[in-house]
């Protein structure tokens, strides 16, 4: 089992709709939850990152957390072409060294 | 603003050749990070290190080593390219402080092994 699992997609919406971008994780003790962005030829760049269960909102996107369950998403409202990317989860597992363990990403492509 | 640099944004070596690759980060942070990142196969950790001259091995550090002489600066090193070496190489850095785990990507470098 990998340590945190995305779908791959590609996951199609239409310009205006919301997009749900799932990830779970296997480490129950794990911290910190981090949501980035990588279009097409270039770096992840971070949107949200979240601790504590519950929503975190920031502008169009939200964050949701449910460690009983091991799982985080990233909710993008009114979703713009200019949103499709591939999405990557991160998880802060136990330990030192703030290592993060990164899903393989979810390709969202937002059609006008 | 975090930055994190690297030496060169593409990169064409033979097989064989000893390959450098630089990072420069600008936010005095203790942690720095290489990946690669392959299709299909997302973000693997090679090598990473938590201040100057430490350093730990990653999920995949065969064929590959680091050194960090300076806080600001983390190189990987490709002791003998070869073709399975070809790949998108990203560095990263991160505080050690708990609560500021963030991890900042430079641009990335792609290199291509003949």
């Amino acid at each position: 089992q990998k340590e945190v699992e995305q779908n791959s997609g590609p996951l199609s919406v239409p310009e205006g709709a919301i997009a749900s971008l799932n990830c779970t994780y296997s480490d129950r003790g794990s911290q910190s939850f981090f949501w980035y962005r990588q279009y097409s030829g270039k770096s992840p760049e971070l949107i949200m990152f979240i601790y504590s269960n519950g929503d975190k909102e920031d502008g169009r996107f939200t964050a949701q957390l449910n460690k009983a369950s091991q799982y985080v998403s990233l909710l993008i409202r009114d979703s713009q072409p200019s949103d499709s990317a591939t999405y990557l989860c991160a998880v802060k597992p136990p330990g030192g060294y703030n290592k993060l363990i990164f899903g393989a990403g979810t390709r969202l492509a937002v059609h006008p | 603003d975090v930055k994190v640099t690297q030496s060169s944004r593409y990169l064409v070596k033979r097989t064989g050749e000893k390959v450098f690759l630089e990072c420069v980060q600008d936010m005095d942070h203790e942690n720095m990070f290489w990946y690669r990142q392959d299709p299909g196969l997302g973000l693997r950790l090679i090598y990473f290190s938590y201040d100057v001259k430490m350093k730990e091995k990653g999920d995949i550090p065969e064929g590959y080593s680091v050194s960090r002489e300076k806080k600001e600066r983390f190189s990987l090193i490709l002791e003998s390219a070869s073709t399975n070496q070809t790949s998108m190489y990203l560095c990263a850095s991160s505080s050690r402080a708990g609560g500021r785990e963030t991890q900042y990507f430079g641009p990335g470098t792609r290199l291509l092994v003949l």
